[in-house]
């Protein structure tokens, strides 16, 4: 069964900083990977995706994420922090036969001014 | 374009009671799964609705069951409530087996 962990409950930087909150993934077969941000009392926001391609991928909000098979991981990163990205960030993946979406416990990031 | 709309928002409920929850998906989308997602917790898996059938399920009790309509608009319902079933229920809509778009959640207390 496919597994994802977040090894850092809180993750804090300054503001203009570059930040990476990590995710390692486990799974039988090809990865779905995916990276969601939630904020106070709502949904799930989709930030981008890995499928096949490109390991670099970039999506939302100036957030972009590296696939990296060989170390299972798929850290998402950000040249430079905003106070606004503060929010809880979550990893999930999907084996590209089974359409249960697993997530990992989510990471805190707190961005200072 | 309206995105994925769930209906109520909030929900109190005592012990022994049933529930349920409502989703509507995003324009265009025909695939409905749903998640429980516990204080402190990341969204854990319930089910997943396709062609109005259940097409996989996570590791959830039958107290916990659904159903799709032909409009693939979705609903959840849980019977006998426990004080445990209490957390922001999230239902994400997507098309087919691509990426899954989620809505607000609502939000179940269970007392």
């Amino acid at each position: 069964a496919q597994s994802v962990a977040q090894p850092e409950d809180q993750v804090n930087v300054a503001e203009g900083n570059p930040l990476t909150v990590k995710c390692t993934y486990s799974v039988s077969g090809n990865p779905y990977l995916f990276w969601y941000v939630q904020y106070p009392n709502r949904g799930l926001q989709f930030l981008l995706k890995y499928i096949t391609g490109d390991n670099l991928v970039k999506g939302s909000y100036g957030f972009e994420a590296e696939f990296n098979k060989s170390q299972t991981s798929f850290h998402l990163k950000k040249p430079s922090a905003l106070v606004s990205d503060s929010a809880l960030y979550f990893c999930a993946v999907r084996d590209i036969n089974n359409n249960d979406m697993r997530f990992g416990a989510g990471t805190r990031l707190t961005v200072k001014p | 374009d309206a995105g994925v709309t769930q209906s109520p928002t909030h929900l109190i409920k005592t012990r022994g009671q049933q529930v349920t929850l409502r989703c509507s998906p995003k324009s265009g989308h025909d695939t409905v799964s749903w998640y429980q997602q516990a204080l402190g917790q990341g969204p854990q898996f319930i089910f997943q609705y396709y062609e109005e059938e259940e097409r996989q399920r996570g590791n959830f009790p039958d107290r916990f069951s659904g159903h799709q309509f032909p409009n693939y608009s979705s609903e959840l319902n849980v019977n006998a409530l426990l004080l445990g079933d209490s957390a922001l229920y999230l239902c994400a809509s997507s098309s087919s087996t691509d990426t899954q778009y989620f809505g607000p959640g609502t939000r179940l207390t269970v007392l």
